[in-house]
């Protein structure tokens, strides 16, 4: 059974820019969550997304957004990147909430 | 506001020296806790799921507990291979209900 999958794996952006990670769930998970992993400030919840709803936001600004599609699979967009949006972008699924979430791999985003 | 406060931060043990890892937490209503594995550059591993004090789990040499302000990993005759980072996290009942808040976890190092 195939895992939760990130890409790309690693990633280097200018500040300014934006950036889409890309994350496909576990065959027959609707629910998809993404976290922010720093070293300072640990993991961080940023959003999830239930058959193509939004249901919970953490407290990140506006150019943090995501989106899900049909088959489960999400998308993160980061716009404007800064400095401190360095981090390990971790992305999970679950087929209900208090089942568990497996964890993709995640994507390293370096901003320079 | 749930959080998570885990102890110690770092723990460095001889390989069969048997110890505990603490998760203090305040959660308005406990849905799930949750314990994780992480190893270096990757996502954090699902090890258990507790939902009620008294209630607890074991999975070869890793037993957690549950009571009503905190978990412990017991972490018995530890090889060095049970070295990572092992993060404890929260679900809640009501808004927060589909996000996991997370402690900044216990860097657990098994000496040979």
């Amino acid at each position: 059974k195939a895992g939760v999958t990130q890409t790309p794996r690693y990633l280097i952006k200018t500040r300014g820019q934006q950036v889409t990670l890309s994350c496909s769930p576990i065959s027959g998970h609707r629910s998809v969550s993404w976290y922010q992993q720093t070293p300072g400030q640990g993991l961080q919840f940023l959003f999830e997304y239930f058959s193509e709803t939004q249901r919970n936001k953490g407290n990140f600004p506006g150019r943090f957004s995501g989106r899900q599609f049909s088959n489960s699979r999400s998308e993160m967009n980061v716009s404007t990147l800064e400095l401190g949006d360095s981090a390990l972008y971790l992305c999970a699924s679950s087929q209900g909430q208090t089942i568990g979430y497996t964890f993709g791999s995640g994507t390293r985003l370096t901003v320079v | 506001e749930d959080q998570v406060t885990q102890s110690p931060e770092a723990l460095r043990l001889q390989e069969g020296e048997s110890s505990s890892l603490n998760c203090s937490y305040t959660v308005s209503g406990l849905r799930g806790l949750f314990w994780y594995r992480q190893d270096p550059g990757k996502g954090p591993e699902f090890l258990f799921t507790l939902y009620s004090a008294g209630e607890e789990k074991e999975k070869e040499r890793l037993k957690a507990t549950l009571t009503k302000k905190e978990s412990f990993l017991h972490i018995t005759a530890p090889k060095p291979e049970d070295s990572a980072t092992y993060l404890c996290a929260v679900q809640g009942v009501g808004a927060g209900s589909y996000q996991l808040t997370f402690g900044k976890g216990t860097k657990l190092s098994v000496i040979p």
